[in-house]
C-alpha cells in the first residue's frame, strides 16, 4: 500500500540553525500538507500546497517557514532560525485531487525536531 | 482555540464491547469530518470519514455518526479489539477551500482490555 515517507525521522539542531524536513508523498496525490504536534498539544495545521503553490497557511507559518518541492518528488519544509519553541512533531499530508469528492488526507510517520 | 472538542481524554472498553469516541465541533463551515488513530511514534492514521450531507457511514468495525444539528459525531468500533488501543483523534475540514485544512481535536486514548 502506498504511503507518505518522511526524513529524518529525528533532528537534533541547535536554535538559529536552519533546518529542512523531508516528505515524499504518495505518486498520485496533488495536495501537499504540514502539520506539527507539539508534545502535549493538538496536531497542528502549518500550511497545505497545491500546484507548486501555497494554497493556505496557519498563523504558525511565519516568514521563518518555507514550503517547497525541488524536484517534482520531494516536499520540503524549512525553517530558517530555529526557536526552542519550534520543538516539535512534524507531519507531511498528502492527498488526492477527486473532483466533487472529499480527499482524507494521509499522514507519514512524522519527524521528531528537537531545538537545543 | 476549541473549534474541534473532544471531551473524553481517555476510555476504557473490555474486548468485545463497544467503544463509542465524541467529538463536538463549533465551527459552522466545517462540512468534512474524519477520525484519525495514532499509536506512539507514529503518523495519524486514516480511519474513516463523512461529509456532512450525511449522517452515517460505516467501513467495517468503525461507523461514524454525524448530528449536524448538535454539532456533534460520534465513532462506534464494534465489536472493540485489544489492537485498536490507540489514541483518536477527531478532525474537521470547511466547505471552501481546495486545500481543505484539517483542525483537530485533542484526542482521545482508547485502551481495550483483553
Amino acid at each position: 500500500e502506498p504511503e507518505v515517507t518522511q526524513t529524518p525521522s529525528h533532528q537534533v539542531t541547535q536554535m538559529g540553525q536552519e533546518v529542512i524536513l523531508r516528505c515524499v508523498p504518495i505518486s498520485n496525490h496533488l495536495y501537499f500538507y504540514w502539520y506539527r504536534q507539539i508534545l502535549g498539544q493538538k496536531v497542528e495545521f502549518l500550511v497545505s500546497f497545491y500546484n507548486n503553490e501555497i494554497s493556505e497557511k496557519s498563523e504558525i507559518f511565519d516568514d521563518q517557514f518555507s514550503v517547497e518541492r525541488p524536484d517534482g518528488s520531494n516536499f520540503t519544509l524549512k525553517i530558517r532560525s530555529t526557536k526552542l519553541e519550534d520543538s516539535a512533531m512534524y507531519f507531511c499530508a498528502t492527498s488526492e485531487m477527486l473532483a466533487g469528492g472529499d480527499n482524507e488526507q494521509f499522514f507519514g510517520p512524522g519527524t521528531r525536531l528537537t531545538v537545543l | 482555540d476549541q473549534q474541534v472538542k473532544q471531551n473524553s481524554p481517555s476510555l476504557s472498553v473490555q474486548e468485545g464491547r463497544i467503544s463509542i469516541l465524541n467529538c463536538d465541533y463549533t465551527n459552522s463551515m466545517f462540512d468534512y469530518f474524519l477520525w484519525y488513530k495514532k499509536y506512539p511514534a507514529e503518523g495519524p492514521t486514516f480511519l474513516i470519514s463523512i461529509s456532512s450531507i450525511k449522517d452515517k457511514n460505516e467501513d467495517g468495525r468503525f461507523t461514524v455518526f454525524l448530528n449536524k444539528s448538535a454539532k456533534h459525531l460520534s465513532l462506534h468500533i464494534v465489536p472493540s479489539q485489544p489492537g485498536d488501543s490507540a489514541v483518536y483523534f477527531c478532525a474537521a475540514s470547511p466547505s471552501s477551500g481546495s486545500a481543505r485544512q484539517l483542525t483537530f481535536g485533542s484526542g482521545t486514548q482508547l485502551t481495550v482490555l483483553p
